[in-house]
């Protein structure tokens, strides 16, 4: 059974840099995109962006200027870097698994991790 | 930034059907937006249940289908039980890169 798990320090100074480890187990990173998803306390999902096990990414344009994703797939971890946080950046993050079924041209979500809680504050 | 819309809040009784719904800011809702949805309960992470429209997943129940319906991508639930109570997801992709998640809706079985 493929799980992820993301880890990396709870609490994140204002004008610094967040940065998270989504480590997969279970199964390999090739063939598939890894996303990160965010979400603030009580309030819905936010599509941060997506790397492919080559190390191709696409990102959310609002948040383009501070994200850099990357991947180890040696290691099977995918890794998260968002600069210059604010308050507003404080939430849980998730990664995700995401794969193209070239058969039948469909793109399926299957697994997430249980996020991690990330705090922006002095 | 696109806008992809759902219905804040529905209830539904025991026992009942009810249709969630997913509208995207940029016209109709196709197959090629690749319509997924995913259900979260409180404190736990999204769980995807349909992915392209209308495929369930090996663990999303039968009471779950999806559908495209009016010009948007549609949640159904036939025969609610206690348990789907939980905050709803649609996603909707804009090309293959970039994809957005509606507001979610948060459905009440009472």
């Amino acid at each position: 059974q493929v799980q992820l798990q993301e880890s990396g320090p709870g609490l994140v100074k204002p004008s610094e840099t967040l940065s998270l480890t989504c480590n997969v187990s279970g199964g390999s990173i090739s063939s598939y995109y890894w996303h990160w998803v965010r979400q603030p306390a009580g309030k819905g999902l936010e599509w941060i962006g997506r790397i492919y096990a080559t190390g191709d990414t696409n990102y959310n344009s609002s948040l383009k200027s501070r994200v850099t994703m990357s991947v180890a797939p040696s290691k099977s971890k995918v890794f998260l870097s968002l600069s210059s946080v604010t308050a507003a950046d404080t939430a849980v993050y998730y990664c995700a698994r995401e794969y193209y079924n070239l058969l039948t041209g469909h793109y399926i979500w299957d697994f997430w991790g249980q996020g991690a809680l990330v705090t922006v504050s002095s | 930034q696109t806008v992809v819309t759902q219905e804040p809040s529905l209830t539904v009784s025991p026992g009942g059907t009810v249709t969630l719904t997913c509208a995207s800011g940029t016209g109709p809702v196709t197959s090629g937006d690749y319509p997924n949805w995913f259900q979260q309960r409180p404190g736990q992470a999204p769980r995807p249940l349909i992915y392209s429209t209308n495929n369930r997943h090996s663990w999303t129940p039968a009471r779950f289908s999806g559908s495209l319906f009016g010009g948007k991508a549609a949640l159904t639930l036939s025969g609610a039980q206690p348990e789907d109570e939980a905050e709803y997801y649609c996603l909707l992709y804009f090309g293959p890169a970039r994809v957005e998640f509606g507001a979610g809706t948060r459905l009440t079985v009472l």
